[in-house]
């Protein structure tokens, strides 16, 4: 079945920093998406990403549609403390019922003032 | 802002009892999700609807629990009897799409189940 894979499991950096994951897959997908989770709540779309080859920014994070169309990127630029969280990739399950999605297992990042 | 709202927000419940929790999408959204996840892990999809009609519940373990819409608004997922596995954050999620295209998924804050 269809898997997101994601990297690294964890960060731990400095304020200021930059950061950089990804998350790949042995299958096509057409939309990637990128998700953030505080603790205790749902996760809030940060980037949706829906052709080969896009580049978004969304304030200082900026995500891409690898070309292969089976791997994504999400960079944070100049961390603050407030990045702290997981972050998920996802995409749309079309093994079955198509629109509900497939996550990775987050990168969960930590940022120290 | 229009959110999702999920109650109750933390449910502490012994095995062997019955558990439910409650889903009020976004006013409008025909597409309801219930997602499961365990500490750790992405959330992974239990049900979904599209409006009161169930599209798909392959991966809802139907020995013990149930999902309805009846009115095609807000949704009920019931656990009976809960299992000390059933352990993790339950989240709802809507969607103004139909089923079978992608649409943003909006979801709620979840329901942290501890089963002791």
């Amino acid at each position: 079945g269809q898997q997101l894979n994601q990297s690294p499991q964890s960060m731990f950096i400095q304020e200021g920093e930059d950061v950089s994951m990804n998350c790949t897959s042995s299958s096509i997908f057409n939309t990637w998406l990128w998700y953030k989770q505080d603790p205790g709540e749902g996760p809030v779309l940060l980037i949706a990403l829906y052709k080969a080859g896009e580049l978004t920014s969304n304030g200082r994070l900026t995500a891409q549609f690898g070309i292969t169309r089976k791997d994504s990127f999400l960079n944070i630029s100049a961390s603050i403390p407030s990045d702290v969280g997981i972050y998920f990739c996802a995409g749309p399950h079309y093994g079955g019922s198509q629109g509900n999605l497939i996550f990775g297992k987050g990168t969960k990042l930590s940022v120290k003032p | 802002e229009a959110e999702v709202a999920q109650s109750p927000r933390y449910k502490i419940t012994e095995k062997s009892q019955a558990v439910a929790f409650w889903c009020d999408p976004i006013s409008g959204h025909a597409t309801l999700y219930w997602y499961r996840q365990i500490l750790g892990q992405g959330p992974e999809l239990l049900v979904q609807f599209q409006d009161e009609s169930v599209v798909d519940d392959s991966q809802l373990p139907k020995d013990r629990f149930s999902a309805e819409r009846l009115k095609g608004v807000d949704s009920t997922l019931k656990i009976q009897p809960a299992e000390l596995g059933d352990s993790a954050m339950y989240l709802c999620a809507s969607s103004p799409g139909l089923a079978g295209s992608y649409n943003e998924q909006f979801f709620g804050p979840g329901t942290r189940l501890t089963v002791l």
